[in-house]
């Protein structure tokens, strides 16, 4: 079974800053994706950012972006220039590729709760 | 309206009832899913459907049932609710197959039983 790790369970940044959280899994599959979400206090869960296992250029989505080491099972999430509005928890997830009994399973680390400090 | 509705958004219950937690959307997706969040522990999955008639248990099933009683909606029933149940619950939907937009979630039930 495939099993995502976030080691952080909490991070700080100064507001304008930027900050890495950190991600690993454990999978024997080739294809796969990769997600990150984001949860403020709101609870709603919120996509941020995807990674197709295929691709081999890292995903960025405005000020998000992903290094994505296929060879280490590593996807971490850079947040550049923190915002206030970036403190929420944040969650790594793994979804199977097509076929077999996980198919479309998202599998979700233990999230990393994020602070802004203005 | 929201793609995806949970009701109730918080509810506190006793040791031993039964709870229904709801879940309609509508994205028109076939696939539906109910997870519930601890801290420490992220999201597990409780149970999927991947359409009206294919129901499956995920990892944490025990003590919990689900009915998938349209396309649109899917319920998590509590038979006999306990205090390590207490947590966050969320319904979400993907599509079929899922492509690469992940899921779409709810809003998420806050159950407490005391």
């Amino acid at each position: 079974a495939q099993t995502v790790t976030q080691s952080q369970p909490e991070m700080s940044v100064q507001e304008a800053e930027t900050v890495t959280l950190s991600c690993t899994y454990d999978t024997s599959e080739s294809d796969y994706y990769l997600f990150w979400y984001k949860q403020p206090p709101s609870r709603q869960m919120i996509l941020v950012i995807r990674q197709e296992a295929y691709k081999q250029q890292n995903a960025t989505e405005n000020r998000f972006s992903v290094n994505f080491q296929k060879a280490a099972k590593s996807f971490s999430l850079k947040i550049s220039d923190s915002q206030l509005g970036d403190a929420a928890m944040y969650f790594c997830a793994y979804r199977s590729p097509a076929g077999g009994t996980s198919y479309g399973k998202l599998t979700f680390g233990q999230g990393t709760i994020l602070t802004v400090h203005p | 309206d929201a793609d995806v509705t949970q009701t109730p958004r918080n509810r506190i219950t006793k040791t031993g009832k039964r709870i229904m937690l709801e879940c309609s959307q509508t994205k028109g997706h076939d696939r539906m899913y109910w997870y519930r969040q601890d801290p420490g522990l992220g999201l597990r999955l409780i149970y999927y459907s991947f359409d009206v008639k294919d129901i499956n248990k995920g990892e944490i099933s025990d003590g919990y049932s689900v009915s998938r009683q349209a396309q649109a909606k899917f319920s998590l029933s509590l038979e006999s609710a306990i205090p390590n149940q207490t947590a966050l619950y969320f319904c979400a939907t993907s599509e079929q197959p899922p492509g690469t937009h992940g899921y779409t979630f709810g809003s998420g039930t806050r159950l407490t039983v005391v």
